[in-house]
């Protein structure tokens, strides 16, 4: 079974704080996701990667950053915390080419900025 | 810009009863995935859907795709209790770079 795993399933941070949420997966997909979601917006897509080292900018880049320095780790970077990236994140992985794109996702991390 | 529309976005349905969830969305696309959410936790994986014609079964759930209408539906049959959760049907459209786009997701609640 593939298995996605999420550093934290719970984070609170002060605004202004620099935030790392780090993702992790074991069946060595190439493709990698972060996604927010928030009620009544349902999933947005803020980056992804579809090899190490490189990265591609989702629907809502803004205030975020990310890393991929390993196959199997995807990290997500908020510089500046701010209040209104108080969210719900979701990790996901898939594999390439011969696949069906399906995407797995980890256990998610809420994260509150206050 | 893809757009991915599904309706109703709340459903409230009693044990027994069958009902249909629709997923539209604006550009060509052969793939199609349904996911299931209960509340607090992540997203879980329900049917892939490849091609026009594709229909998939998993016990009281059927997904169905047709690429031609842009159109998938989630049927229901015989809903219990335990189906009472948030459905979203994403897309991948033809030629993406691997990225899905999520409609806002149904959320459904069977009562007794």
């Amino acid at each position: 079974d593939v298995k996605v795993t999420q550093s934290s399933r719970y984070l609170v941070k002060r605004t202004g704080e620099k935030v790392f949420l780090e993702c992790v997966q074991d069946m060595d997909h190439e493709n990698m996701f972060w996604y927010r979601q928030d009620p009544g917006l349902g999933l947005r897509l803020i980056y992804f990667s579809y090899d190490v080292k490189m990265k591609e900018k989702g629907d809502i880049p803004e205030g975020y950053s990310v890393s991929r320095e390993k196959k199997e780790r995807f990290s997500l970077i908020l510089e500046s915390a701010s209040t209104n990236q108080t969210s719900m994140y979701l990790c996901a992985s898939s594999q390439t080419p011969l696949s069906s794109y399906e995407q797995y996702f980890g256990p998610g991390t809420r994260l509150t900025v206050t | 810009e893809l757009k991915v529309e599904q309706n109703p976005l709340f459903l409230s349905m009693q044990e027994g009863k069958n009902y249909t969830i629709y997923c539209n969305y604006s550009t060509t696309s052969d793939r199609l995935y349904w996911y299931r959410q209960d509340p607090g936790k992540s997203l879980e994986s329900l049917f892939v859907l490849l091609s026009n014609g594709a229909v998939k079964q998993e016990g009281r759930l059927m997904a169905s795709l047709d690429t031609k209408a842009r159109l998938s539906t989630l049927h229901i049959t015989a809903a219990v209790h335990d189906l009472s959760a948030t459905y979203f049907c994403a897309v991948l459209p033809s030629g993406s770079a691997r990225q899905l786009t999520f409609g806002s997701g149904t959320q459904l609640t069977v009562l007794p």
